[in-house]
């Protein structure tokens, strides 16, 4: 069975403070694995996809990264408007499904 | 781009009625369209996998005739809370994928259903 764990549960960081968030997973042919973010009461908004091992990908104060066991978020010099629920998921081959992990809850204090 | 809108994006209504929630994407035409719901500081849970025309794909345990799923077309789906009751009150979110995109998602604003 896919499954995603994230940690920590929550964050708390003064502005300026960088640090990242993990992705663990469990999958059998990943296909893709996809960070969102989730603002209280919003839908997830895309983030990444990354497919492969050694993929990085960056936006603004974000990058993410994936090895074959876990994927990391990296927040640098984050800002309070940072603050939101981190989402992780993935998708395995012949399957539609995003399996999401709990999420991180990042807190930024100015 | 990618963008998906829902409407309405909440709604109250009495136990025992019906609610439709629209979830359309606005400048892309969608293979694939999804619906979750996501109880309080939970994360998302995937109710059925929709395609423009064919029936949907629920979710183990997700009853297919509470929760009807109509893909008209290739850029709206919808969902109808049949014979709604409080337990249902949740927040329901869709998403969708195109062509082209790989497997990534794009997920509407989402829509708060309370039911009396």
């Amino acid at each position: 069975e896919d499954q995603v764990t994230q940690s920590p549960e929550a964050l708390r960081l003064q502005e300026g403070e960088s640090s990242s968030l993990n992705c663990s997973y469990t999958v059998s042919g990943l296909r893709g694995l996809f960070w969102y973010r989730q603002d209280p009461g919003k839908g997830p908004e895309f983030l990444f996809t990354l497919y492969s091992a050694g993929e990085e990908k960056e936006k603004e104060r974000l990058k993410a990264t994936l090895t074959k066991k876990e994927s990391f978020l990296h927040i640098t010099a984050p800002k309070p408007e940072d603050s939101a629920t981190y989402l992780c998921a993935v998708n395995r081959g012949g399957s539609e499904k995003l399996v999401f992990g709990k999420g991180t809850k990042l807190t930024v204090n100015p | 781009g990618a963008v998906v809108s829902q409407h309405p994006s909440w709604v109250i209504c009495k136990s025992g009625t019906s609610v439709k929630i629209e979830c359309r994407s606005l400048d892309f035409q969608a293979t694939t369209m999804f619906w979750y719901r996501q109880f309080p500081k939970q994360s998302l849970m995937l109710m059925a996998t929709s395609n423009e025309g064919s029936k949907a794909t629920y979710e183990q345990g997700v009853e297919k005739d509470k929760f009807l799923i109509n893909h008209a077309s290739l850029t709206l789906s919808t969902l109808t809370v049949t014979s709604a009751h409080p337990e249902d009150s949740s927040f329901y979110i869709c998403s969708a994928r195109f062509a082209g995109g790989g497997r990534t998602q794009y997920f509407g604003p989402g829509t708060r259903l309370l039911v009396l």
